[in-house]
């Protein structure tokens, strides 16, 4: 089974700032699976970047992912106050979707 | 649009139905799935249902206790969950399977329903 686990659990940071976001894999794993969600307080989750780097329909530019192997990120090039909020990482490999237990930017 | 419904607060070792209705998309043409969110904890996978219904897996921590199910012709997913525990309690999401990677990823959410498993 892969676990996934971010870091780091928390990001403290302003509006305009830069976010890098880490995701590892306790094996390597098909980045074409790799994906990325942010989830607002009471809200459903929402994709971000799928194939590791590819952004979802509608998602602005300042989101880009990268990453192969085990070792995947997340970067919010200039943080807007809607971006504070918690993401996560998610897998899917061999039937079974795994998801990492999330990184909280907050301000 | 995914629309959810059931949930609620049912008995240890009890069941409940949740159903999740889509619109706007051509149903059949999109793996599904179930997943949840503990209170204060992150996603978990649950479920997983093939468009046309005939592949189904599951977690292991609900392997055997929960169901899901798709009706086609009234564009609906479900999932029949029994023998529920307290470890169950949670925010229950359907979700849409990316087409671009064969639902390995999840492109379109429901809007979650609470449910709480209590003695």
């Amino acid at each position: 089974e892969i676990v996934l686990t971010q870091s780091p659990g928390t990001l403290s940071l302003s509006p305009g700032e830069r976010a890098t976001l880490f995701c590892r894999a306790s094996q390597g794993v098909n980045s074409t699976y790799l994906a990325w969600y942010q989830q607002r307080p009471g809200q459903a989750p929402r994709l971000l970047i799928y194939g590791a780097s590819k952004r979802a329909t509608g998602i602005p530019d300042r989101f880009s992912g990268s990453g192969s192997g085990t070792d995947f990120s997340l970067t919010i090039s200039r943080l807007e106050p809607e971006d504070f909020a918690v993401y996560c990482c998610q897998h899917y490999g061999s039937s079974q979707w795994t998801f990492g237990q999330g990184t909280k930017v907050e301000i | 649009q995914l629309v959810q419904s059931g949930g609620g607060l049912v008995q240890t070792g009890g069941s409940l139905r949740l159903s999740c209705g889509a619109s706007g998309f051509r149903f059949s043409s999109y793996g599904m799935s179930w997943v949840r969110q503990a209170p204060g904890k992150g996603l978990e996978w649950l479920s997983y249902i093939s468009r046309s219904g005939t592949v189904k897996f599951y977690a292991d921590s609900v392997k055997g206790r929960f169901t899901i199910s798709r009706d086609l012709a009234k564009n609906s997913l479900s999932l029949q969950m029994s023998s529920l525990k307290a470890d169950d309690t949670a925010v229950y999401y359907c979700a849409r399977g990316l087409q671009d990677v064969g639902a390995a990823n999840f492109d379109c959410w429901g809007q979650g329903t609470l449910v709480t498993v209590s003695s």
